[in-house]
């Protein structure tokens, strides 16, 4: 069984640039997370859907982050404009419901220049 | 808020020995799970074993296991014979039972030595 897949795995843009992240949660799970990890801040979750609907949205940084989930099985991460502080690795995590243990796929490692 | 710390930032054990990773959280609530998960150079994170904290047992999967002590809000990983594939990032999380957020400890460098 496939798991978490994200693409793409390694991103390098110019400051500016409008970055997309994609993911494609496990088959059958209806939550999904993005989480972001760096250096100063340790992992931190950025924000959530159930069954599709972003449910907490509270750690996205600014304007300049937008996540969608047009259907179960993918979603977006989207940074307009990218700045060099985004630089960090991007997670996706999917859950059988929001209750239940969250599997991680393998991350996007971006580089803002 | 709740918090998890841990206060071990790097680990170093020999292959085939046992080493105890440490885990502790602050949290106001009764019900919560605890995880413990692997980052390997790879970055992937690998879930290593999950306590429900209603449950007194302590949690078990293979070479690794927990000490869970709900009093001391404690959850320390207890790893035996390890091996090198065993090298990573280990990070302690924690959700609330209601709840989907979960919030990591700031991570442990475990090496293992040949």
């Amino acid at each position: 069984d496939a798991g978490v897949i994200q693409s793409p795995r390694h991103e390098v843009t110019e400051m500016g640039q409008e970055v997309t992240l994609r993911c494609k949660p496990i088959s059958g799970h209806n939550s999904l997370f993005w989480y972001r990890q760096t250096m100063m801040r340790g992992l931190e979750l950025l924000i959530y859907f159930n069954n599709n609907v972003p449910i907490d949205d509270s750690g996205m940084p600014e304007d300049r982050f937008s996540a969608k989930m047009p259907n179960a099985s993918f979603s977006t991460l989207k940074i307009q404009p990218s700045e060099p502080r985004d630089s960090a690795v991007y997670f996706c995590a999917s859950s059988l419901n929001r209750a239940e243990t969250q599997y991680f796929g393998p991350g996007t490692r971006l580089l803002v220049l | 808020a709740q918090t998890v710390t841990q206060s071990q930032p790097e680990m170093s054990v020999q292959e085939a020995e046992t080493v105890t990773l440490s885990c502790t959280y602050d949290t106001s609530e009764s019900d919560y799970y605890l995880f413990w998960y692997k980052q390997p150079p790879s970055r992937q994170m690998i879930l290593v074993i999950r306590q429900e904290a209603y449950k007194q047992q302590n949690a078990t999967e293979n070479r690794f296991s927990v000490n869970f002590q709900k009093a001391a809000k404690s959850f320390s990983l207890k790893i035996s014979d390890s091996q090198l594939g065993d090298a990573a990032m280990y990070f302690c999380a924690y959700r609330r039972t209601s709840g989907s957020r979960l919030t990591f400890g700031e991570g442990t460098q475990l090496t293992v030595n040949p």
